[in-house]
């Protein structure tokens, strides 16, 4: 089983404040997606990440998925009430695990007004 | 577009008794899978299927049954329930299974066995 663990599992800030989630593992990912879950509903994609290395930004949020494909990261700018949620990486293993999407455990995001 | 509808959306049982969870998707997605979310342990895949009549085991399959008779429904049964097995259920779907596809969840049924 592929692991991915997350920190800091429980974040609490002020509007306007910048944070970093981060997402870790020992083995190598095809690729890795991030999503959104807000109470009482399913998650929701906010971006995939395929090649090492790469960088993609979605307005205030920054993801970067590490050059071994083992490791990514989830910044927000300037942080608004709306961003509150559970947020979740999740990874396709290479090799023999296409179709198992493993996630990790999430971190718990409140920006306070 | 519904996109992926479960009901019910809470369900009470007591040990022992049987149920199906329901999932559709209207999105003629090849890939369905069921996860099951519980405090501290995060999404746990139980059961997936990349097409009619093929389905395949998750992460945590034991005292769950699926079945994929149409590319539209995949239910979820549980024979016996056991309070073990009370938690938050997710459905997902997706057009390949694979990275380059999102997974499309439903908003969970709420399952409590006492």
């Amino acid at each position: 089983t592929q692991l991915l663990e997350q920190s800091p599992q429980f974040l609490s800030i002020q509007e306007g404040e910048n944070l970093t989630v981060y997402c870790n593992s020992s083995s190598v990912f095809s690729s890795l997606q991030w999503y959104r879950q807000e109470p009482g509903e399913g998650p929701v994609l906010l971006v995939t990440v395929v090649t090492g290395g790469e960088v993609k930004k979605l307005k205030r949020l920054t993801f970067q998925f590490g050059d071994a494909r083992k490791d990514s990261s989830l910044h927000i700018t300037a942080a608004q009430t709306g961003d509150t949620g559970l947020y979740l990486c999740a990874g396709y293993g290479s090799g023999g695990s296409n179709y198992k999407l493993t996630f990790g455990k999430g971190t718990l995001l409140t920006v306070n007004p | 577009n519904a996109g992926v509808t479960q009901t019910p959306k809470f369900q009470v049982l007591k040990t022992g008794q049987s149920m199906t969870l329901q999932c559709a998707q209207d999105m003629n997605h090849e890939y369905m899978s069921w996860y099951r979310q519980d405090p501290g342990m995060g999404l746990r895949l139980i059961h997936y299927s990349v097409g009619a009549g093929i389905t395949d085991q998750g992460e945590v399959p034991n005292g769950y049954n699926v079945s994929r008779s149409t590319t539209e429904d995949f239910p979820l049964r549980l024979l016996s329930a056991a309070p073990s097995q009370t938690s938050v259920y997710f459905c997902a779907s997706s057009y390949s299974g694979r990275g380059d596809s999102p997974l499309h969840f439903g908003n969970g049924t709420r399952l409590t066995v006492t």
